[in-house]
């Protein structure tokens, strides 16, 4: 069966320290792989979603960035957060017609 | 602009009444799907429905599309305290398969 990991669960980080999220998904190969943010009571944004090794295609401007630098392996990363990056993370994958979740990353800038 | 914009945002109703939230969206669609979440985790996949069909049935869930009218609804009959969460719809906008989410309905029920 196909599961998705993500961590860390939760992060404390100071403004203008880096990031770097992970996901990674087991039990399939060449999924198709998403960043959401989600702020608190709100809906889920789009940040990044690729398709293959290296192809990240990039909904939102800001100062975040993914890379895939395996198969099943996405990563969210920052030079420098800012107080705006806080919020929940959600990595997902997708199977023809249904998207199966992390867990998040509840990220707190200070 | 987000392609699922759900309505109410938030609904409060007591245990055994049925709760009712729609979805509307803007661009043509294969499918629309319907989420739930958890306060904090991740969103579980529940129920999903073909363009070409007009209602669907899982258990307490019942979701109708409206295609002309680019809408969707979710009903939970005999809502219980569980079924406390957020409800989001999301659809699939472009041949890659990229789910967009709409804003949610927080649903509490109350015992």
């Amino acid at each position: 069966s196909q599961t998705i990991h993500q961590w860390p669960a939760t992060l404390v980080q100071p403004v203008g320290s880096p990031l770097s999220l992970e996901c990674t998904v087991e039990g399939t190969s060449n999924p198709n792989l998403y960043w959401y943010r989600q702020a608190a009571g709100r809906g889920l944004q789009l940040l990044f979603y690729s398709v293959g090794i290296g192809q990240i295609s990039s909904e939102v401007p800001q100062n975040l960035s993914a890379s895939r630098p395996q198969d099943r392996q996405f990563i969210l990363s920052s030079k420098k957060l800012l107080l705006s990056d806080s919020g929940f993370y959600l990595c997902a994958w997708t199977r023809n017609t249904e998207a199966f979740f992390g867990q998040g990353t509840r990220l707190t800038v200070v | 602009s987000q392609q699922g914009e759900e309505d109410p945002q938030a609904l409060s109703i007591q245990e055994g009444e049925n709760a009712t939230m729609n979805c509307s969206y803007k661009t043509s669609i294969n499918n629309l799907q319907w989420y739930r979440q958890n306060s904090g985790r991740g969103l579980v996949h529940l129920i999903l429905i073909r363009s070409n069909e007009r209602e669907k049935h899982s258990g307490r869930l019942r979701v109708t599309l409206d295609t002309s009218k680019k809408s969707s609804s979710l009903l939970i009959t005999a809502s219980r305290a569980a079924d406390t969460a957020s409800y989001f719809c999301a659809t699939v906008t472009d041949s890659w398969g990229k789910f967009q989410f709409g804003a949610g309905t927080q649903v509490v029920v109350t015992p």
